[in-house]
């Protein structure tokens, strides 16, 4: 069983569905990282939480740390939602070597 | 802030040759990261440098794979006698000064195909 586990592995939505990505760890953490690639590659932080709850924008990521989980929401997706979400944690002792999910892919239609 | 850069962002060589990539991390950012990412993974960790020390090598870094960063700036990974299995996308990261609990800015990659 992976450290990270991410759920769904895929998702299709229609333009303006609410997208709800999830993340499950199996380790103590000091920090959860929600990161977007698009397929050229690169990819883009999003979010670094170890609490609560926080909004960026149409995306709201949350973290429960007792039940060692994170979901990363999307309201009124558009197209260029359309990438790979990758959850990631850092470790209580070493916080910076991050063990990453393998990923959600998102394609939003039109 | 240009970001993180990378270099070059594809490479297609023969099994057996020798690749090297560079990374150019954000100007102020003393800690630099390589992952390796295959093809429906998540990247996985390389190895770190904080300066121009490298700190850490993962045990995915087999003994064809050597990483400097000289002058605390630039990052060069090269890999000899590549393998199939070498394949993947090369990721470069960076992060600033100080505790190490803060984000990680990300290059574009440099994907590798060996043929």
């Amino acid at each position: 069983k992976n450290e990270v586990e991410q759920s769904p592995q895929n998702l299709t939505a229609q333009e303006g569905e609410f997208i709800t990505i999830n993340c499950s760890y199996s380790v103590g953490i000091s920090a959860l990282h929600w990161l977007q690639q698009h397929p050229g590659g690169g990819i883009v932080s999003l979010f670094m939480l170890s609490s609560g709850k926080k909004k960026h924008g149409r995306l709201i990521a949350t973290i429960n740390i007792q039940e060692k989980h994170s979901s990363l929401h999307i309201t009124a997706s558009h197209p260029r939602d359309s990438a790979v979400y990758i959850c990631a944690v850092g470790g209580t002792v070493r916080a910076d070597k991050l063990i990453f999910g393998t990923g959600t892919r998102l394609q939003v239609f039109p | 802030d240009t970001g993180v850069s990378q270099d070059p962002r594809h490479k297609i060589t023969k099994r057996g040759q020798n690749v090297t990539f560079r990374c150019d991390p954000i100007s102020e950012h003393n800690r630099l990261y390589w992952y390796r990412q295959t093809l429906g993974q998540g990247p996985e960790f390389l190895t770190y440098f904080q300066n121009e020390a490298q700190l850490e090598k993962s045990r995915l870094l087999s003994d064809r794979f050597s990483a400097e960063r000289p002058k605390g700036s630039f990052s060069t990974l090269e890999i000899q006698r590549t393998e199939q299995g070498d394949s993947a996308m090369y990721l470069c990261a960076s992060s600033a000064p100080g505790n190490l609990n803060q984000p990680q800015h990300f290059g574009d990659g440099t994907r590798l195909s060996i043929l």
